[in-house]
């Protein structure tokens, strides 16, 4: 089975600097997707960032960026110039590419508090 | 605008009460999701439907039940609450291609 690591349960960064989330993951699988989705305090949860495995390419978006390491099932999530909106929790989640029954479902890390401090 | 509606966003419950929460989408997704997010934990499976006319449950389905009313709606009923059911719970819905989720708001479930 699937499974989605979020090894560090709190992170602080200063406003406008660069922080760094890890997620790690393992499965058997060669294709799927990745996520990072991230919780502010409104309880709502958003999609950040999405990966497919078979693009070599690490997805941006704006300043968020990931460095997919399929070979080390490492997933991280780089957040630049980090601004105060971007307290929240944040969750790795793994999705299988097979699409049929349990494979739809999303496996999730337990998360990350990131802190942004001005 | 489209997503994903869930509601209440607030209840209250005395222990043994029953209760439905309701979730419709309007983005003809195939598969709907019931999670619960309890601190520490993340988010846990209850129950999802892969598609129309299917259920299966998740890593914690006791003492829910679930019904896939049809494509847009996704209902969560809890027949007998208990103070271990107080929880913040999500409703949320994808498609088969991409894989990716929208979450409703949320709803904060409190058993007394």
């Amino acid at each position: 089975a699937q499974t989605v690591t979020q090894s560090q349960p709190e992170m602080s960064v200063q406003e406008a600097e660069t922080v760094t989330l890890s997620c790690t993951y393992d499965t058997s699988e060669s294709d799927y997707y990745l996520f990072w989705y991230k919780q502010p305090p409104s309880r709502q949860m958003i999609l950040v960032i999405r990966q497919e495995a078979y693009k070599q390419q690490n997805a941006t978006e704006n300043r968020f960026s990931v460095n997919f390491q399929k070979a080390a099932k490492s997933f991280s999530l780089k957040i630049s110039d980090s601004q105060l909106g971007d307290a929240a929790m944040y969750f790795c989640a793994y999705r299988s590419g097979i699409d049929a029954g349990n494979n739809r479902k999303l496996i999730w890390g337990l998360g990350t508090s990131l802190a942004v401090n001005p | 605008n489209a997503g994903v509606t869930q509601t209440p966003k607030f209840q209250v419950l005395k222990t043994g009460q029953s209760m439905t929460l309701q979730c419709a989408q309007d983005m003809n997704h195939n598969s709907m999701y019931w999670y619960r997010q309890d601190p520490g934990m993340g988010l846990r499976l209850i129950y999802y439907s892969a598609s129309e006319g299917t259920t299966d449950k998740g890593e914690v389905p006791n003492g829910y039940n679930v019904s896939r009313l049809n494509k847009r709606e996704f209902s969560l009923r809890l027949e007998s609450a208990a103070p271990s059911q107080t929880s913040v719970y999500f409703c949320a819905s994808s498609s088969w291609t991409g894989g990716l989720a929208f979450f409703g708001q949320g709803t904060r479930l409190t058993v007394v």
